[in-house]
């Protein structure tokens, strides 16, 4: 079962609201990922994390906060947020790049979340 | 800086024909994964195809396949017979832990 879930699946918020994002994978993956992507672009990379401890945090604003609860759920908190931050943000996981299976580096990903922000 | 460029914003192919996409990236490193991920317009990234770097075999999937040309840092996908439901946005992804991606090919298929 290779599949990653999103909720919600639609999100509309104010600038002053604080909202959050959840993703869950029951593959158990050990590395999960947060992307934001705009329309007609590649995704961008935000957070990852590796065995639930944030190894890469790609310069986000920190109106974003991730949170790993546990290996099979990831949240993004969002919190006084900007117009320019509405876009579709993607979750990810992937094995772990310390794995030996060959499929150790191959993310799949969840169906997204759309944002908007007024 | 590691890069990768798909040179083709859009192309078009006849329900049933064969097209390839091309992508070429740019790289010091020896042992790499790269990608070839589908996004409808349905939004989930679906992967469509990987290639180890240190295999010199063509990665197939049923209809998809790879052209995979190491020393020319070329990573080309085929689609063979295509169909209605292989309309998409398709991107390039080249890497290990941290992915970097192309721009992307939007493909329409044409009945």
């Amino acid at each position: 079962d290779t599949e990653v879930t999103q909720t919600p699946k639609h999100l509309v918020m104010g600038m002053t609201n604080k909202k959050s994002l959840k993703c869950e994978q029951h593959m158990g993956h050990r590395a999960m990922y947060w992307y934001k992507q705009k329309a007609k672009k590649p995704p961008e990379l935000m957070f990852v994390y590796s065995y639930e401890k944030l190894s890469i945090n790609e310069s986000v604003p920190s109106r974003f906060s991730p949170e790993c609860p546990n290996s099979s759920l990831l949240n993004l908190h969002l919190h006084a947020l900007q117009p320019e931050d509405s876009a579709l943000y993607l979750c990810a996981s992937s094995q772990d790049s310390l794995g030996q299976d060959e499929d150790t580096d191959t993310q799949y990903f969840g169906p997204g979340t759309r944002l908007t922000v007024l | 800086a590691q890069t990768v460029t798909q040179s083709q914003p859009e192309m078009s192919v006849q329900e049933a024909e064969t097209v390839t996409l091309s992508c070429t990236y740019d790289t010091s490193e020896s042992d790499y994964y790269l990608f070839w991920y589908k996004q409808p317009p349905s939004r989930q990234m679906i992967l469509v195809i990987r290639q180890e770097a240190y295999k010199q075999q063509n990665a197939t999937e049923n209809r998809f396949s790879v052209n995979f040309q190491k020393a020319a840092k070329s990573f080309s996908l085929k689609i063979s017979d295509s169909q209605l439901g292989d309309a998409a946005m398709y991107f390039c992804a080249f890497g290990t832990y941290k992915y970097i991606f192309g721009t992307g090919t939007r493909l329409k298929v044409l009945a």
